[in-house]
């Protein structure tokens, strides 16, 4: 039962340069979600998406593409990389069913643009 | 929108010792006050939550408690050991949205042994 599984765990970029966090669970659940944790901040939503087709901004969603084309997958893209996007990201999944269900978060993907 | 605030952010305790952390929200229509543990390089792990038409949950050692009128909720963690240190975050569900959180800063808690 693998869960949310993100790669990669490391990634360096340099500015300017485009990149695809990659993000997969198996537990067939509607809602996905990306979030940054940055120190002292916490974790900030970036994008989510409620089901195939469908997704939406967050709290931070600027820098940040998404699509969801799978239930499956939901991959988040930085197309032009910037310094305050080094952070460490997280991916997440829940089931359907309205606020309230259990949120399941991958490992993390540690990224770093200088 | 919904503000998360917790406190404190660094917590020392000693082994055998209880540990209370607290967050306070903003939005009266919130209805769902997970907490959340995450170890170093670790995603973070759901512990335990509470939804609002509850005032209190226990699970072993751990408690959630929530005051929906003073809107603030509390973690307390009793018969802390050294395995409990990590950084605990509260979180928020709000908007409707399934399973969209506001989460607090986290607290940073060190069990002493």
């Amino acid at each position: 039962n693998a869960g949310v599984t993100q790669t990669p765990k490391f990634q360096v970029l340099k500015t300017g340069q485009s990149m695809t966090l990659q993000c997969a669970q198996d537990m067939n659940h509607e809602y996905m979600s990306w979030y940054r944790q940055d120190p002292g901040m916490g974790l900030r939503l970036i994008h989510y998406s409620v089901g195939a087709g469908i997704t939406d901004q967050g709290e931070v969603p600027n820098g940040y593409n998404v699509s969801r084309s799978t239930t499956e997958d939901f991959p988040l893209r930085l197309l032009s990389a910037a310094p305050s996007q080094t952070s460490v990201y997280f991916c997440a999944s829940s089931d359907a069913g309205g606020s309230g269900n259990t949120i399941y978060f991958g490992e993390g993907s540690w990224l770093t643009v200088v | 929108g919904e503000n998360v605030e917790q406190h404190p952010s660094t917590l020392s305790v000693q082994e055998g010792d209880s540990a209370v952390i607290k967050c306070t929200y903003s939005d009266s229509a919130s209805n769902y006050f997970p907490w959340y543990k995450q170890e170093l390089g670790k995603g973070p792990q759901l512990i335990i939550d509470i939804r609002s038409n509850v005032g209190e949950k226990k699970d072993q050692r751990i408690a959630v408690t929530l005051n929906k009128t003073a809107k603030h909720f509390s973690l307390h963690i009793t018969e802390t050991q050294p395995e409990d240190s990590a950084v605990y975050f509260c979180a928020v569900g709000f908007g409707g949205s399934q399973g969209n959180l506001i989460f607090g800063k986290g607290t940073k808690l060190s069990v002493k042994p």
